[in-house]
């Protein structure tokens, strides 16, 4: 069975740039969620699907942050205009339901100049 | 405010000896508990895992402690060994597809 997958790996951006990432969750999984991990903290949620539905999305930055997973499978996170303080890995991470086990991705670090 | 806290950001212990990893909660609606490990430069993975109708729950060398009216769960690792050091996540999640919250993390060294 296939993991999480994610694209870039890596992403390096002078401030005010745009980037996108993508995710490919495991094959079945109903939850999909974008964590950002800033070096040495733990993941912080950013949004979560339940298939196309965002659940919740109150921490993403909206003015700059967007996320979308418009057939309830891959989803994609935009950065419109990166910041220096959004350098960070961004993980995404699935799941079958509530309450189980969450499969991340490797990630995609990020580095604003 | 943070759901989940992980309030020592470092713990060193010996070969052979017990780490006790602790994290303190906030929501009375988290019905699910877990520790996650991870290396440098990879993503975390579940270690262990316990629902909230159990106190306590063991595998190997690992022991999860759920202290419900305290909001409180540990991870306890006996005999531990040098490769255990990593960061260890702790995370928690309510009923209803909650928020899956996690704590800052808890970097492990085990000196030989």
């Amino acid at each position: 069975e296939a993991g999480v997958t994610q694209s870039p790996r890596y992403a390096v951006l002078q401030e005010g740039q745009a980037v996108s990432f993508w995710c490919d969750p495991i094959s079945g999984h109903d939850t999909l969620y974008w964590y950002q991990q800033p070096r040495d903290q733990g993941p912080q949620l950013l949004v979560y699907f339940r298939d196309e539905a965002v659940i919740d999305n109150s921490q993403l930055p909206s003015d700059r942050f967007s996320a979308v997973r418009p057939k309830g499978t891959n989803s994609t996170l935009k950065i419109q205009s990166a910041k220096q303080g959004d350098t960070a890995t961004y993980l995404c991470a699935s799941s079958l339901g509530g309450g189980n086990t969450l499969y991340f991705g490797a990630g995609t670090r990020l580095s604003v100049l | 405010g943070q759901q989940v806290k992980q309030s020592s950001p470092s713990l060193t212990v010996q070969e052979g000896g017990i780490s006790i990893l602790n994290c303190d909660y906030e929501n009375d609606m988290f019905d699910y508990f877990a520790w996650y490990k991870k290396y440098p430069d990879n993503s975390p993975t579940l270690l262990i895992s316990v629902r909230s109708n159990v106190d306590k729950r063991e595998d190997g060398r690992l022991t999860v402690f759920l202290n419900k009216s305290g909001k409180h769960f540990s991870l306890h690792i006996t005999a531990s060994q040098p490769e255990d050091t990593a960061v260890y996540l702790c995370a928690a999640e309510g009923t209803g597809y909650q928020n899956f919250y996690f704590g800052k993390g808890t970097s492990l060294t085990v000196i030989p």
